[in-house]
């Protein structure tokens, strides 16, 4: 059974730090998906890692993908306070599976 | 492209009563996924349908149901509404490949009473 498991789940940080939110999952996969949620709101998709070694970056955030050690790093660049959200990372093995989510990050980024 | 549309936005039943949900994915995704997701959790998995069969499915009992049409819309059919039912259920499309991803609806908030 694949898990995925997050942390820290809770995350408070000041504006203008770095900090980096981890992501473990159990089985082999060469597919992860990061998402933000906003309260109340859907799943927002953040990016598509697709290969082992895979590096994206999309403004303050920065998503990168280990395969070998079923890892996923999404790092957080000088915050700022709408960056707060619930960051949630999640798995697929082959498309047959379903998606397993980790059970998110609360991030809340303080001045 | 139009994104993955769900209805209603919100919902009040009673314990006991019946509800559909419904979904439209986005533009050539083949792939319909419901989860459902309780207040402060991540996402859980309910069912997926491909080209209109179930093809595969989570640990939620028998009175959760769903189909895929033709055009590869789909509905989420919960019998029997218990209180923990309550939660936001949400619909993701994909293509086959999932090479993008899995783009997600704005959800249904289900609240049982």
């Amino acid at each position: 059974e694949l898990k995925v498991e997050q942390n820290p789940l809770f995350l408070s940080m000041q504006e203008g730090k770095n900090y980096t939110i981890y992501c473990n999952y159990s089985t082999t996969s060469d597919r992860l998906y990061w998402y933000r949620q906003d309260p109340g709101k859907s799943l927002e998709s953040l990016f598509v890692l697709l290969s082992n070694g895979a590096v994206k970056q999309e403004g303050r955030l920065m998503a990168s993908l280990d395969t070998k050690a079923r890892l996923s790093t999404l790092h957080i660049t000088a915050a700022v306070h709408d960056l707060s959200a619930t960051y949630f990372c999640a798995v697929d093995d082959s498309g047959n599976t379903p998606l397993v989510f980790g059970k998110g990050t609360r991030l809340s980024v303080i001045a | 492209e139009t994104g993955v549309t769900q209805s209603p936005t919100h919902l009040i039943k009673t314990r006991g009563q019946q509800v559909t949900l419904r979904c439209s994915s986005q533009s050539g995704h083949n792939t319909v996924s419901w989860y459902q997701q309780a207040l402060g959790q991540g996402p859980q998995f309910i069912f997926q349908y491909y080209r209109e069969e179930e093809n595969g499915r989570g640990n939620f009992p028998p009175r959760f149901s769903g189909l895929q049409f033709p055009n590869y819309s789909s509905e989420l059919n919960v019998n029997a509404l218990e209180l923990d039912d309550s939660a936001l259920y949400l619909c993701a499309s994909s293509p086959r490949d999932r090479v993008r991803g899995y783009t997600f609806g704005s959800g249904t908030r289900l609240t049982v009473v």
